[in-house]
């Protein structure tokens, strides 16, 4: 199975921050990458596919891009409802994988 | 709108199987793919597997090669999800999802996920 290695699995932010999250596949997946946004007790929700494609609905500071078989997640201001885990998920093989998911916590 | 409902929590004897229902509503349930996700306490989320109900044929993590089953009722919208040996460690939520059709497989409906506790 491809095997995708997210990092910071936890970072601190304020709000107002510029936050960076990163995947890295263990093989070429091209741009089949997606991000999703998980609270405690909900599932979880859509904000990027296909590397950069930004979910209908999700607010334009999410931000998603790719260079070879990393994939990064931007928050460029981070919001208070935006304190949540973040996982990747790839979908280029035809067993699915995620990432180990980013705590991202208030400062 | 589409909507995923799941069936209700459960409490399973190791050893033993546990099958969760999650029916589809408000689109059109043969050509989007559905998968399985499951999150145990405090974990991150895990892909288990997934089928396109037109063509009927699942693909499962290897990790549950053999353990699960994952199948379709188009008559009723409805995915299954079978897991059988369980044990304490499959104590986890389940949950299925609905992937976009625009050939990215990304999941862009959720069940409210199926909470499977594992316990002699």
């Amino acid at each position: 199975d491809i095997q995708m290695t997210q990092s910071p699995s936890s970072l601190s932010a304020s709000v107002g921050d510029r936050v960076t999250i990163t995947c890295r596949a263990s093989q070429s997946i091209s741009t089949y990458l997606n991000w999703y946004q998980q609270k405690p007790g909900k599932a979880p929700k859509l904000l990027i596919y296909a590397a950069s494609s930004l979910q209908s609905g999700v607010p334009s500071r999410f931000s998603g891009s790719a260079s070879g078989t990393d994939f990064t997640l931007t928050i460029s201001s981070v919001q208070p409802e935006d304190f949540a885990t973040y996982y990747c998920q790839q979908s280029f093989s035809i067993r699915d994988t995620f990432g180990q998911g980013t705590k991202l916590e208030i400062k | 709108q589409v909507q995923l409902v799941q069936s209700g929590a459960e409490v399973k004897k190791p050893g033993s199987s546990v099958k969760v229902s999650c029916k589809a509503s408000g689109g059109t349930f043969s050509s989007y793919a559905i998968s399985w996700v499951r999150q145990a306490p405090g974990q991150g989320l895990e892909w288990m597997g997934g089928i396109i109900p037109m063509f009927g044929t699942a693909n499962y993590a290897q990790k549950f090669q053999g353990r699960v089953t994952i199948t379709t009722d188009e008559s009723s919208s409805t995915a299954y999800m079978e897991l059988s040996s369980l044990r304490s460690e499959d104590t986890a939520v389940y949950y299925c999802a609905r992937a976009h059709d625009n050939g990215y497989r990304d999941f862009d409906y959720w069940g409210l996920g199926t909470l499977v506790t594992v316990s002699s």
